[in-house]
């Protein structure tokens, strides 16, 4: 069964340093896809940043980008330049390949909040 | 172009009340799911739909029915409600072309009250 560990209940950073959101993943896939999402404290989820198993650089998106390491079975999130309207949860989570009977059910961690200081 | 919309926002409901959560989407996906967030256990999956006339069973179905009779649409029903489904209730669609590559797009959610 997939499994999805985001070890870091809370973060907290300074306004226009970078922070490092830790993710880590089982599966026995070979093909699986892994995605960022941001929860303000709205409630909205939103979509940040995509990182496909079989890609080989990392995924890159304005001040995101996705660290993965494939062996080590990690997908952590870089937030470049941090801003105060970054402050939010974040959730890791991991799409199966097609096929299955839980085929495109997402796995989430339980999640990060970041915490950015003025 | 609205994305994936829910209504209700907010609903309050008594134990052994049913109602339906409402879905839609307007950008063609074929896959459409629900998800509940409860305080600490991130988003579980419901049920989803591949397409219309297909539905299936995620991680915590007990408790709701769901039908796709539309590409467009995907309601969740409640047929009695308990206080354990006390949630945020979250709907998802996504395209089904790539498999794992789909990015799902999620709905404002339902923030839902049982007594």
């Amino acid at each position: 069964a997939q499994k999805i560990t985001q070890t870091q209940p809370g973060m907290f950073v300074q306004e226009k340093e970078a922070v490092t959101l830790d993710c880590t993943y089982d599966t026995s896939d070979q093909s699986y896809g892994l995605f960022w999402y941001k929860q303000p404290s709205s409630g909205e989820m939103i979509f940040l940043i995509y990182q496909g198993s079989y890609d080989e650089q990392n995924a890159t998106e304005g001040r995101y980008s996705l660290n993965f390491q494939k062996a080590r079975k990690s997908a952590n999130l870089v937030i470049s330049a941090s801003q105060l309207g970054d402050s939010a949860m974040y959730f890791c989570a991991m799409r199966e390949h097609a096929g299955g009977t839980s085929y495109g059910k997402l796995t989430f961690g339980q999640g990060t909040i970041l915490t950015v200081h003025p | 172009n609205a994305g994936v919309t829910q209504t209700p926002k907010f609903q309050v409901l008594k134990t052994g009340q049913s109602m339906t959560l409402q879905c839609a989407q307007d950008m063609n996906h074929e896959y459409m799911s629900w998800y509940r967030q409860d305080p600490g256990m991130g988003l579980r999956l419901i049920h989803y739909s591949v397409g219309a006339g297909i539905t299936d069973q995620g991680e915590v179905p007990n408790g709701y029915n769901v039908s796709r009779s539309t590409t467009e649409d995907f309601p969740l029903r409640l047929l009695s409600a308990a206080p354990s489904q006390t949630s945020v209730y979250f709907c998802a669609s996504s395209r089904l072309a790539g498999g794992s590559t789909d990015t799902q797009y999620f709905g404002p959610g339902t923030r839902l009250t049982v007594l």
